[in-house]
């Protein structure tokens, strides 16, 4: 069965810190990978996606996340953290039929002055 | 053009009250997630409907809950006679079509439900 493992349950990062978020699937084809953020209060927008081509993928607000088949991983990573970014981040992968999304349990960022 | 529109944005009920949750898709979208989110947790996959069919909904749980998509008018998700584990938030997300993998799903706001 295919499941999404968020490692971390809250990171905190310094302003201006680097970040990234870990993300490991368990998936028997080729996944189709997501992260999402959900500000508190707040619905959930994509960040980005993977379907094929290129395995570093970029995305809005100045996110990247890189795919490694090898390691079943897919972190996202942003090389200077604003504190507008403290929300909550989830990584997800698309079943095979191509509509069911399997969501990980969330990585909680912090991010201090 | 307005987003994945969903209300009410709370909800309270008493144990053995029905809730009734709507969801108001993106203009043009005709394809329905709905997911629950219980605290602390990621988001769980329940139904998928597309206009008047009910696609996938193995993430339902068996009794009490129930969703439709009518030809007109928003997706409904109804719980019958709520009990507290019940109290979540209910997020519902719309497509153009049902390929997630070509396509994006975008989510509403989501109600929040308490069960008293």
């Amino acid at each position: 069965a295919q499941s999404v493992t968020q490692p971390d349950i809250h990171i905190t990062v310094s302003e201006g810190a680097s970040l990234e978020l870990r993300c490991n699937y368990s998936y028997g084809a080729t996944p189709y990978l997501f992260w999402y953020v959900q500000s508190p209060g707040q619905g959930l927008q994509l960040l980005l996606k993977y379907f094929s081509g290129d395995t570093l993928v970029q995305g809005i607000k100045g996110f990247e996340a890189e795919f490694k088949r090898s390691q079943s991983s897919f972190n996202l990573r942003k090389p200077s953290v604003h504190w507008s970014d403290a929300a909550e981040y989830f990584c997800a992968v698309v079943n095979t039929g191509g509509f069911k999304t399997i969501f990980g349990a969330g990585t909680r960022l912090f991010v201090k002055a | 053009n307005a987003g994945v529109m969903q209300n009410p944005r709370h909800l309270v009920r008493r144990r053995g009250q029905e809730a009734r949750l709507r969801c108001s898709p993106m203009k043009g979208h005709s394809h329905v997630y709905w997911y629950r989110q219980l605290p602390e947790e990621g988001l769980k996959f329940m139904v998928y409907l597309q206009k008047e069919n009910i696609i996938d909904e193995s993430g339902m749980p068996k009794e009490r809950f129930s969703a439709e998509f009518p030809k007109e008018g928003p997706s409904i998700l109804r719980i019958q006679q709520v009990v507290r584990g019940d109290s979540a938030a209910y997020f519902c997300a719309s497509s153009p079509s049902g390929t997630l993998s070509t396509d994006t799903q975008y989510f509403g706001p989501g109600t929040r439900l308490t069960v008293l």
